[in-house]
């Protein structure tokens, strides 16, 4: 089945303590992308990644990071998470950012 | 800055109704525009898209119009069902060629509840 998967679904964590989020597809797609959803604000995307070692920044990179080492695999990393990065976040994939975006299910993340 | 503006907010339609949802973009650069779909617990899903060169767009009871003079684009729900019920988000892609690289920017969603 094509789909995209993320883990963990759901996280609460304490402020500075290192997390990452895994995001997989297996699509063989080259474009990917991290959004985090918060109510009102809609979704804004962290980081994109248009290939492998290809990244970049979208509109709310501060706090964040993320890697493309290999095609299927474009994991997120809060370094040291702050209670303002609380939120939903998406995982999305697509051959390229002009077509359909297949989302993943979402991980819920709390930072107390 | 708020480059796609999306209105209304929260919509509540009468079973059997029309839903309009209403979006507007600032820079003529843009040159994709979806419409994703959003059930509770749920990643968005891709309802329907269009491109500039065109003003109009129908896929079964969803329509997408758009007006490029007026940089507005609209989604258009007929005979709306209660099934229909969900956040909608309208996005706007600006090409490398706009000054931006490859980012697809969201509105900030419509939540639409179509009543029995």
């Amino acid at each position: 089945e094509a789909q995209v998967t993320q883990n963990p679904r759901y996280l609460i964590t304490v402020t500075g303590k290192k997390l990452t989020v895994t995001c997989s597809q297996n699509m063989n797609h080259e474009y990917m992308s991290w959004y985090r959803q918060d109510p009102g604000l809609g979704l804004r995307q962290i980081y994109y990644s248009m290939n492998v070692e290809v990244t970049d920044k979208g509109d709310v990179p501060e706090g964040y990071k993320v890697s493309r080492k290999e095609k299927r695999n474009f994991p997120l990393i809060l370094e040291s998470p702050s209670p303002n990065q609380t939120s939903l976040y998406f995982c999305a994939s697509s051959l390229s950012p002009r077509v359909e975006q297949y989302f993943g299910p979402g991980t819920r993340l709390t930072v107390t | 800055q708020q480059q796609v503006k999306q209105s209304p907010q929260s919509l509540i339609v009468q079973k059997g109704g029309i839903s309009i949802i209403n979006c507007a973009y600032e820079n003529t650069a843009f040159d994709y525009f979806p419409w994703y779909q959003q059930f509770p617990g749920k990643g968005p899903a891709l309802l329907i898209a269009i491109r500039p060169d065109v003003s109009e767009k129908k896929e079964g009871r969803f329509t997408i119009s758009f007006n490029k003079s007026a940089k507005q684009f609209s989604l258009h729900i007929m005979d709306s069902q209660p099934g229909d019920s969900a956040t909608y988000f309208c996005a706007v892609f600006l090409s490398p060629y706009g000054g931006a690289t490859n980012k697809l920017i969201f509105g900030t969603g419509t939540l639409l509840a179509v009543q029995p």
